[in-house]
């Protein structure tokens, strides 16, 4: 199985400084068909999760701009340009190139 | 505007069974693989299964292997997970999601496992 490993495990953040999560896999997650299934999820307090980037850089619909996606191979990143109280929550990476399909631990981010 | 609904989750014993469905509407829904994902109380996501939209392909997480199945009723739009012989480790909310990408989730569904 591919296991995937975020770092840090817990992130405090200034309100409108920049942050970023970082999310290693044990093997490459190039597809046959060319394209890299790395995922982002954000989950609120309380709420579902929802995804926020999917293969690895495109910003799914109504996701600000101040999120943003990037890496290649095994190594990806989130970057929160600014960020916002609402930001706050559990950040998760997921791979979806190989069976079984695997997330990472979580990056909690929270408000210094 | 995609809706998924879960329903079925419940406080069962150890060993026991439930199936889990989730009602989707919002999209064609015999068009897409749907997924199902669990979180434990206070820990991360797990991923749990998904199936091909003609159920030609199934796969799950190893730990479920023999005792879940996932289904789907292209007719009535809907997802379910059968779960038999269940452990207290299955104790978990349970998400429905569209898609191998999962994207969107519903609200879950609360499965206890306790005797």
């Amino acid at each position: 199985d591919v296991v995937m490993t975020q770092s840090p495990l817990s992130l405090p953040v200034t309100l409108g400084q920049p942050a970023s999560i970082s999310c290693r896999s044990s093997q490459s997650l190039v597809h046959s068909d060319g394209n890299t299934y790395l995922n982002w999820f954000q989950q609120r307090p309380g709420q579902s999760p929802r995804r926020l980037i999917y293969k690895v850089s495109n910003r799914d619909s109504g996701v600000p701009d101040r999120f943003s996606g990037s890496g290649s191979g095994t190594d990806f990143t989130l970057k929160i340009s600014r960020v916002e109280a609402e930001d706050v929550g559990v950040y998760y990476c997921m791979q979806s190139t190989h069976w079984p399909l695997t997330f990472g631990g979580g990056t909690k981010v929270e408000i210094k | 505007e995609v809706q998924l609904v879960e329903s079925g989750g419940a406080l069962v014993q150890p060993g026991g069974s439930l199936r889990l469905s989730c009602a989707a509407s919002g999209f064609t829904f015999s068009s897409y693989w749907m997924s199902w994902v669990r979180q434990a109380p206070g820990k991360g996501l797990e991923w749990v299964a998904s199936i091909k939209q003609d159920e030609s392909e199934k796969y799950s997480v190893d730990s479920v292997k023999g005792r879940f199945t996932i289904s789907r009723d292209n007719a009535e739009n809907s997802l379910h997970l059968q779960m038999n012989s269940l452990r207290v480790e299955d104790t978990a909310v349970y998400y429905c999601a569209k898609g191998k990408w999962l994207d969107p989730w519903g609200q879950g569904t609360l499965v206890t496992v306790s005797s």
